[in-house]
């Protein structure tokens, strides 16, 4: 079954204790990407990759880093998490950008205390 | 990269025929128009896409007038479970995706 997988699906950590949010896809898709959401701001993108070793920053990309060793992963990483960064975090992939169908994963619920 | 604008929210009642309109005044010759279906704490599902006049699945329907200045999604007999987000986006091949606010419907019994 063509999909996007992200683990964990809920954390609660705390200020400063660094984690990792892992994204996967079975597509083959060349482009991947992060979105925080927010009551009352949408989805707001945080970093894109293009291809492998080849990322970008999005609207939002302060706090965060990303990589793509490989072209189905592309993990968020939260060097020292603070309490504006609890939000609702989606990762996505499609063949391209513009036009092309995005298919999201499930979502990861975090919570920096 | 046209920007788009829909209305914050929307209600409706079961049973009833639901639209939304998007405007995009300043939409590029290339650009296709796509909605998005949100449900909450779920990622958004793409549910339609067309260039102009008129596209139908299984889902809902797009038209699209000769302008191509606005779309309107059309969800034919609404039930409980089409109450969600709906964003309309507007890009070309190679464009930035850009998600709005979007529009929150909500179906009344």
């Amino acid at each position: 079954e063509a999909q996007v997988t992200q683990n964990p699906r809920y954390l609660i950590t705390v200020t400063g204790k660094k984690l990792t949010v892992t994204c996967s896809q079975n597509m083959n898709h060349e482009y991947m990407s992060w979105y925080r959401q927010d009551p009352g701001l949408g989805l707001r993108q945080i970093y894109y990759s293009m291809n492998v070793e080849v990322t970008d920053k999005g609207d939002v990309p302060e706090g965060y880093k990303v990589s793509r060793k490989e072209k189905r992963n592309f993990p968020l990483i939260l060097e020292s998490p603070s309490p504006n960064q609890t939000s609702l975090y989606f990762c996505a992939s499609s063949q391209g950008l513009g036009d092309n169908e995005q298919f999201f994963g499930p979502g990861t619920r975090l919570t920096v205390l | 990269l046209a920007k788009t604008t829909q209305p914050i929210s929307m209600d409706s009642y079961e049973g009833q025929e639901v639209n939304i309109t998007c405007s995009h005044n300043n939409i590029a010759t290339n650009d296709y128009i796509t909605w998005y279906q949100q449900f909450p704490s779920q990622g958004p599902r793409f549910i339609i896409q067309g260039y102009k006049t008129k596209v139908t699945n299984e889902v809902a329907s797009l038209f699209i007038p000769a302008d191509r200045k606005s779309s309107t999604l059309s969800l034919p007999r609404v039930s409980l479970s089409d109450t969600a987000v709906y964003y309309c986006l507007v890009a070309e091949a190679g464009d930035k995706i850009i998600f709005g606010k979007g529009t929150r419907l909500h179906i009344l019994p």
